[in-house]
This record gives structure tokens, C-alpha cells and sequence, in this order.
């Protein structure tokens, strides 16, 4: 196990809604990446946070959102739910160095179905 | 171009058969490689890091070629086991690091 733990499991949202997920990193790990990953496709990188900035950001729109907390676990907000939404959300959590070419360690997931 | 391409897949060989997978990115500039695998329903986890000298693990054996911007994995000796899809991933370390993923090429091993 990689020591990293999502909240929720699965979620079921309608079209229009907020949803907000939840991610604790593995113990000493200062950064977090989040990953969209539609059925059939592989992860998309959706932002990243590294103390408790956003640092870099993908092809998402606004209504896709972040946080991360001084413990270094982070939320993803999205706002204004669409069907294309539904996917599995990964949280990846990793030890910035400075030298580069952090292993990222992923949680579980969070299944969302937007109906 | 899609930054990352595999082959599309899918793989279904016998057990104890050899399969490779491939794999080709088209940013220059990308640094590190891994290939993940990721088993039905479940997160991606990593296999094996990616070296220019070639890596080995057990049955597993990874090549990178940075003039052709080529990666390959070959699994030997398929078990049940390996059935999974398999990703290629690659990392542009410019100061955020987000992984690129291929969309993975599923492999089931058939007893």
C-alpha cells in the first residue's frame, strides 16, 4: 500500500452540482497531484499543489478547483457538475527534493458518476 | 500528435508467452520515464522506472532510445497475474512535475 487514502470511495452527483474530494498524502510527502481518468483513457493531469500553492495547472477549466493544508492532504472542488465529469479522480502525493523526478505514488480513487 | 502513444491494444497471449509493449512521446524535453500498471478498477502503480541504460527486473525488462523518443517494456514468461493494462508515463521536469499518460494497452495472459 502506498500509505495514501481518498474520501469518498464512490459519489453520485447530478448535472449542476458540487462535489468535493478529499486526499491524505503518504507521511512525508510535501506535494500533491491530481489526475482525472475517464473510462478507457489514462490519467489526465488536472493541477498540483506543493505547500499549499497551486503549482501548475492542465487543460481544466475554472470550476475545477484545489486546496492543500499545512498537513500537506488536499481537496478538489468542482463546481457546476457536467456528465463528461464522471471518471475516476486519483490523488498523487510526492516528496519535491529539488532534484527532480519524484515518484508519485497514487491513492485509490474517488469514482463520481454525474447523472 | 498525442504527447504519449502506445500501441492500442489489446494483447491476449497464453501463459509463459513474451509480450512487448511500445511506447512513443513526442516532447523532447521529457526527462524521466516509468511504465504503471494498472489493474481493473484500481489506482496506477508503478512497475518500473525507465533508464537510457535499460533496466531489468525478474521477467520484466524496460528500454528507453531518447534519439527516437522510444519506450518499450517486454514481459517474459507471462503469468495470470500480469493481466493488467499497462501505462507509459512520462515526466517534463520543468519545475511542476505532472505525470503524461499513455492511454494504456491491456494485456490479458490466458491459461
Amino acid at each position: 500500500e502506498t500509505g495514501v487514502t481518498q474520501s469518498p470511495t464512490h459519489l453520485i452527483k447530478t448535472r449542476g452540482q458540487q462535489v468535493t474530494l478529499r486526499c491524505s498524502s503518504q507521511s512525508g510527502h510535501n506535494t500533491v497531484s491530481w489526475y482525472q481518468q475517464a473510462l478507457g483513457q489514462g490519467p489526465q493531469f488536472i493541477f498540483q499543489y506543493y505547500r499549499e500553492e497551486e503549482n501548475g495547472r492542465g487543460n481544466f477549466p475554472p470550476r475545477f478547483s484545489g486546496l492543500q493544508f499545512p498537513n500537506y492532504s488536499s481537496e478538489l472542488n468542482v463546481n457546476a457538475l457536467e456528465l463528461d465529469d464522471s471518471a475516476l479522480y486519483l490523488c498523487a502525493s510526492s516528496l519535491r527534493t529539488g532534484t527532480g523526478g519524484d515518484t508519485q505514488y497514487f491513492g485509490p480513487g474517488t469514482r463520481l458518476t454525474v447523472l | 500528435r498525442k504527447e504519449v502513444e502506445q500501441d492500442p491494444g489489446p494483447f491476449n497471449v497464453p501463459e509463459g508467452a513474451t509480450v512487448a509493449f511500445n511506447c512513443t512521446y513526442s516532447n523532447s524535453a521529457s526527462q524521466s520515464f516509468f511504465w504503471y500498471r494498472q489493474d481493473c478498477r484500481k489506482e496506477p502503480k508503478l512497475l518500473m522506472s525507465v533508464y537510457s541504460s535499460g533496466n531489468e527486473d525478474g521477467r520484466f525488462t524496460a528500454q528507453l532510445n531518447r534519439a527516437s523518443q522510444y519506450i518499450s517494456l517486454l514481459i517474459r514468461d507471462s503469468k495470470l497475474s500480469d493481466s493488467a493494462t499497462y501505462l507509459c508515463v512520462v515526466n517534463i521536469l520543468s519545475g511542476n512535475t505532472p505525470l503524461v499518460f499513455g492511454k494504456g494497452t491491456r494485456l490479458s495472459v490466458i491459461a
